[in-house]
């Protein structure tokens, strides 16, 4: 089944403690992508990658970094998360903007 | 200031019942995309429109592009449970773009 997996689905971790919330498409898409869904302010892009190697800042980028070593991974890395990166993160790839984006089922990070 | 405004935020129907939502963009899009979440979940993808004056239908739900390309209607015919869930709409505003801007959304209820 064509899919973008997310895990893990739930977290809660502490302030400052280093954590990956990992992504993984098996459609051989190009492009992925990650965002953050807050009440009240809806899915903000957080980073963006064209290709492999190729990784470009959204609109709320600080906090986060990403990586893109293969086509099929796109891990999003928090390195001190703090308690305001609090959301629902969405890891979503896409064939070309054309075809659609395909949405993982979304991990909530509680940061405290 | 958004983007993207969607109307109505919420709304509650009586099952059977037609429904519009719209969506409304400040300047002119390339591409529309109509989505579906349920609370909590993954985004599943319904429609991208693309050319103004564009329709396209997908069971019960038919969702329109109007000519000068800033505003969208997602209409549902004759309501169902299985409709009930939060929609989305997103745009890309130039070929290419590598993210997309999203609405509020609209949370729908249906009432037996």
């Amino acid at each position: 089944e064509a899919q973008v997996t997310q895990n893990p689905r739930y977290l809660i971790t502490v302030t400052g403690k280093k954590l990956t919330v990992t992504c993984s498409q098996n459609m051989n898409h190009e492009y992925m992508s990650w965002y953050r869904q807050d009440p009240g302010l809806g899915l903000r892009q957080i980073y963006y990658s064209m290709n492999v190697e190729v990784t470009d800042k959204g609109d709320v980028p600080e906090g986060y970094k990403v990586s893109r070593k293969e086509k099929r991974n796109f891990p999003l890395i928090l390195e001190s998360p703090s308690p305001n990166q609090t959301s629902l993160y969405f890891c979503a790839s896409s064939l070309s903007p054309a075809h659609g984006y395909t949405f993982g089922s979304g991990t909530r990070l509680t940061v405290v | 200031s958004q983007e993207l405004e969607q109307s109505p935020q919420s709304l509650i129907v009586q099952e059977g019942k037609n429904l519009t939502i719209n969506c409304t963009s400040s300047k002119t899009l390339y591409g529309l995309y109509w989505y579906k979440q349920k609370y909590g979940e993954g985004l599943i993808f319904l429609m991208m429109l693309q050319k103004g004056g564009e329709e396209k239908s997908h069971e019960k739900i038919t969702a329109k592009l109007d000519e000068k390309k800033q505003q969208s209607s997602l209409h549902i015919t004759a309501s169902q449970p299985s409709h009930a869930g939060i929609y989305l709409c997103g745009a890309d505003f130039r070929a290419g773009a590598q993210k997309l801007v999203f609405g509020q959304g609209t949370r729908l209820t249906i009432n037996p």
